[in-house]
């Protein structure tokens, strides 16, 4: 089955931790991307990457860092410098302009 | 700066009814309009993708429109069903130098049986 995979859908971390969130495609997409949701409010941009090996800020990158070293996977970094973390995240990718969502993963910091 | 706009924030419908919801954006300088399902706690199911070029696609009992030089796209739902109860998000493609998308905060929907 091809597909976007985000693990783990739960998390919680203490305040002044960083974490990683897992975000693997089998789709051979070239691009990928991360997201936010908070509630009442509309996903927004926190990084994206159209092609391994680079990457660029969104709307809301800081707080936040990614890599791209492989095509299938961009993990996203919540740092201690995030100051509102918990968050619904969404990864996505991306092909024939038409993007994909995962599953997302909630980050719950206290 | 693009801003998208869904109306309205909620609807309650008896089932079998058609149905429409509303987005409109700012910038009319768009590559392509998606419009998304969210179900509670689950990521995104893309529904349609119209390209800046077209002015509707179909799937199924779904059509989405798009008037780019109004920016205005509808999203009608047609015989809707209690399976259609979700919240719906539009999003748009402004191209350019920046990739991503622009979310609206999307129109929760409640089909009654």
């Amino acid at each position: 089955d091809g597909g976007i995979t985000q693990s783990p859908k739960y998390l919680f971390r203490k305040e002044g931790q960083n974490v990683t969130l897992s975000c693997e495609q089998n789709l051979n997409h070239d691009a990928m991307y991360w997201y936010r949701q908070d509630p009442g409010q509309g996903l927004r941009l926190i990084y994206y990457s159209q092609i391994v090996n680079d990457f660029q800020k969104g709307d809301i990158a800081e707080g936040y860092s990614v890599s791209r070293e492989k095509k299938e996977s961009f993990p996203l970094t919540v740092t201690s410098a995030q100051k509102n973390p918990t968050a619904f995240y969404l990864c996505a990718s991306k092909a024939g302009g038409e993007q994909y969502f995962g599953p997302g993963t909630r980050l719950t910091v206290t | 700066k693009q801003e998208v706009t869904q109306i309205p924030a909620a609807l309650s419908v008896p089932e079998g009814e058609n149905l429409v919801l509303n987005c409109s954006f700012t910038d009319s300088a768009i590559y392509n309009l998606q419009w998304f399902r969210q179900d509670p706690g689950k990521g995104l199911t893309s529904l349609l993708l119209i390209q800046s070029s077209q002015r509707e696609q179909t799937s199924g009992r779904l059509n989405a429109s798009l008037d780019k030089s109004s920016g205005r796209s509808t999203l009608y739902i047609a015989a809707s069903q209690p399976g259609d109860s979700a919240t719906y998000l539009c999003a748009v493609n402004s191209g350019g130098g920046a990739d991503g998308l622009t979310f609206g905060k999307g129109t929760h929907l409640i089909i009654q049986p």
